[in-house]
C-alpha cells in the first residue's frame, strides 16, 4: 500500500537533547512538509522541501532542522534550541495536484 | 498574507442533525480550497476540495461550495453520524508550484446518539 509512515508514534526528549523524527513516503511525491500541531492552534508549517537536496523554512523553523537526501525521506530534528517542543508533529507529501497526504503523526513529550 | 478563519468549536449535534461549519478566507489570487478531517490521535485526511469559484466539492455526504464573492467555503452535511465526530480543518493553497497550505484552527464536531 502506498502511503506515509512516521516513527516513532511517541518520542520522549530530555533537557538539552536533540531528537529526530522519521518520515518516509512511497507515493513518489516530490514535495514533503513538516507541520507542528498544538491544541487550539491548527497546523503550523515548520519546513518543506520541493525536491531532493533542497528545503525551505516555514513559519516556525527556529529550533528545527531537516535534510532531504532521498526523495522518499524527510527527517526532522528537534534541537535543544527548541524550548517548547511538546506537540504533535505531522509529515505530509504532495504530488503536483495540490493535495497533501498526511502521515499518522509523532507525539513528542519532554521528560 | 493568506489566512483562514473557521467557526470555533466544539459543535455538538445529535445524530441525524444538519451540520454547517463556517469557513472564510483571505488570499491573493485564486486559491484552491480544502476540507481535511482528523480523527483522534491520527493524521489528517482530505475530505473534499474545490479549485475554482462555484465548484462544489463532495465526499461521504459532506459538501462545500467555493464562493468567491463571499470568500467562503462552508462545510455541510445533511445528516451526521456518531462516526463523523472529529476535528475538521479548512485550508487553502497558494497555488504557487508545489504550494504550501494555510490552515484554519480546526473545529471539533461531537455527535451524540
Amino acid at each position: 500500500d502506498g502511503g506515509i509512515t512516521q516513527s516513532p508514534k511517541y518520542l520522549f526528549r530530555k533537557e538539552g537533547q536533540n531528537v529526530t523524527l522519521s518520515c518516509e513516503q512511497n507515493l513518489n511525491h516530490d514535495a514533503m512538509y513538516w507541520y507542528r500541531q498544538d491544541p487550539g492552534q491548527g497546523l503550523r508549517l515548520i519546513y518543506y522541501s520541493q525536491i531532493v537536496n533542497d528545503f525551505q523554512k516555514g513559519d516556525i523553523a527556529e529550533g528545527y532542522s531537516v535534510s532531504r537526501e532521498k526523495k522518499e525521506s524527510f527527517p526532522l530534528t528537534v534541537t535543544s534550541a527548541q524550548k517548547n517542543p511538546t506537540a504533535f508533529y505531522l509529515c505530509a507529501s504532495m504530488s503536483d495536484l495540490e493535495t497533501q497526504y498526511f502521515g499518522p503523526g509523532t507525539r513528542l513529550l519532554v521528560l | 498574507g493568506n489566512s483562514v478563519t473557521q467557526m470555533e468549536g466544539p459543535v455538538t449535534l445529535s445524530e441525524e442533525a444538519f451540520l454547517t461549519i463556517n469557513c472564510t478566507y483571505t488570499a491573493t489570487g485564486y486559491p484552491s480550497l480544502f476540507w481535511y478531517v482528523q480523527y483522534p490521535g491520527e493524521g489528517l485526511q482530505l475530505l473534499l476540495k474545490a479549485t475554482k469559484a462555484d465548484d462544489k466539492g463532495s465526499n461521504k455526504g459532506f459538501e462545500a461550495t467555493y464562493r468567491k464573492e463571499t470568500t467562503s467555503f462552508h462545510l455541510e452535511k445533511g445528516s451526521v453520524q456518531v462516526s463523523d465526530s472529529a476535528v475538521y480543518f479548512c485550508a487553502l493553497s497558494d497555488r504557487a508550484g508545489y504550494s504550501t497550505l494555510t490552515f484554519g484552527k480546526g473545529t471539533m464536531l461531537l455527535v451524540s446518539p
